[in-house]
């Protein structure tokens, strides 16, 4: 069982180049997020989708594209790369909730992304 | 908005030296709570899911409680290995979750 899988772990890109982020998961969840984690602040939410054909914005969408056609895969697209996209991005999946209760997510091992 | 708050930012402690660290929040209606372990260049590890104040959960050496404003994980007689930063989360709706920042624990032999 691999759980949720990133590709590429780390990329170099120049500023103003494009690149999609990957990410897959196998349990079947249908809840997918991307949070992005920069030095002395919390994971911040860039991107999420409850279910394949369903995306919405986060706290911090601005600059990123996202599209679910399936249940596993949840790509982050960087549309014109810029310095201060600079991060580590996390891809996490989750069962979604029960009962008004939300299940605990299950995070990638991250891509490490610098802008030049 | 949701708010999390944890402290210390950082705890050096001897191997067997019990402690605790603090997750304060707000939010509005809590969905659940969550506590993270963050290894160097990995993605965090789910520990602990709490949803109601007075709840609590156990595994080997930590411990995670909940009140209506802060929640605890008591880390008891720790071991190197427990060296780590620690994350809290709140979800206030749909999976919409609000991180804290963490605390980095260093356990030293």
């Amino acid at each position: 069982n691999a759980g949720v899988t990133q590709t590429p772990k780390f990329q170099v890109l120049k500023t103003g180049q494009s690149m999609t982020l990957q990410c897959a998961q196998d349990m079947n969840h249908e809840y997918m997020s991307w949070y992005r984690q920069d030095p002395g602040m919390g994971l911040r939410l860039i991107h999420y989708s409850v279910g394949a054909g369903i995306t919405d914005q986060g706290e911090v969408p601005n600059g990123y594209n996202v599209s679910r056609s399936t249940t596993e895969d949840f790509p982050l697209r960087l549309l014109s790369a810029a310095p201060s996209q600079t991060s580590v991005y996390f891809c996490a999946s989750s069962s979604g909730h029960r009962d008004a209760k939300n299940q605990p997510q299950h995070f990638g091992d991250g891509t490490r992304l610098s802008i030049l | 908005e949701d708010q999390v708050t944890q402290s210390p930012e950082a705890l050096r402690l001897q191997e067997g030296e019990s402690s605790s660290l603090n997750c304060s929040y707000t939010v509005s209606g809590l969905r659940g709570l969550f506590w993270y372990r963050q290894d160097p260049g990995k993605g965090p590890e789910f520990l602990f899911t709490l949803y109601s104040a007075g709840e609590e959960k156990e595994k080997e050496r930590l411990k995670a409680t909940l009140t209506k404003k802060e929640s605890f994980l008591h880390i008891t007689a720790p071991k190197p290995e427990d060296s780590a930063t620690y994350l809290c989360a709140v979800s206030g709706g749909y999976q919409k979750v609000t991180f804290g920042i963490g605390t980095k624990l260093q356990v030293i032999p």
